[in-house]
């Protein structure tokens, strides 16, 4: 199975900071992988597929890179709302694993 | 507006089974794959398992496989899950998600539309 990990598990940062997330693969996954936004108490929600692509209704603040084993997440500028908890879910083969997430406190 | 409702969660008895049910709307059903994943309280998300469009192509993550069973009535535009010898580790919120797929050139596939979901409770 592809393992995935996130770093850091948390972070706290200001309104308007820039924050990056990391995921890593234990294998290269190209570029299948997608991120989500979990609210407290909410069900998940995509952000980022392809590694790059922003889905529709996400927020221009929010963008993904990464090819093979190492990926990103960026908030350019970091709002109130965005207080949530970010996991990488890779899609490369049949069998999909999500990374651990990463907690976004303001 | 496009919709999945999840129900049938509860509290059960270790050993117990359940049928999850996830009622879908809005969207031509049988048209998707759809998905299981869960989420153990104060835990990440775990995606459990996969269903194609007619029922056919099933995958499960291996810590499932033999106890959960994912299936389908598309005239119902129902998705299921049967979870049988239930652990405590069976614990968490279960969500249903529609499986998208972009077209040529590049076959992105992503959870885009998920549910609620239901809540299984499994203790004495």
């Amino acid at each position: 199975d592809i393992q995935m990990t996130q770093s850091p598990s948390s972070l706290s940062a200001s309104v308007g900071d820039r924050v990056t997330i990391t995921c890593r693969a234990s294998q290269s996954i190209s570029n299948y992988l997608n991120w989500y936004q979990q609210k407290p108490g909410k069900a998940p929600k995509l952000l980022i597929y392809g590694a790059s692509h922003l889905q529709s209704g996400v927020p221009s603040r929010f963008s993904g890179s990464g090819i093979g084993t190492d990926f990103t997440l960026t908030i350019s500028s970091l709002q109130p709302e965005d207080l949530a908890t970010y996991s990488c879910q890779q899609s490369f083969n049949t069998l999909w694993t999500f990374g651990p997430g990463t907690k976004v406190e303001i | 507006d496009v919709q999945l409702v999840e129900s049938g969660g509860g509290l059960v008895q270790p050993g117990g089974s359940l049928r999850l049910s996830c009622a879908a709307s809005g969207f031509t059903f049988s048209d998707f794959w759809m998905s299981w994943v869960r989420q153990a309280p104060g835990k990440g998300l775990e995606w459990v398992a996969n269903i194609d469009q007619n029922g056919y192509e099933k995958y499960y993550v291996d810590s499932v496989k033999g106890r959960l069973i994912i299936s389908r009535d598309n005239a119902k535009n129902s998705l299921y899950l049967q979870v049988d010898s239930l652990r405590a580790e069976d614990t968490a919120v279960y969500y249903c998600a529609r499986r998208y797929s972009t077209s040529s050139p590049y076959y992105y596939y992503y959870m885009d539309v998920w549910g609620s979901g239901t809540t299984v409770t499994v203790s004495s």
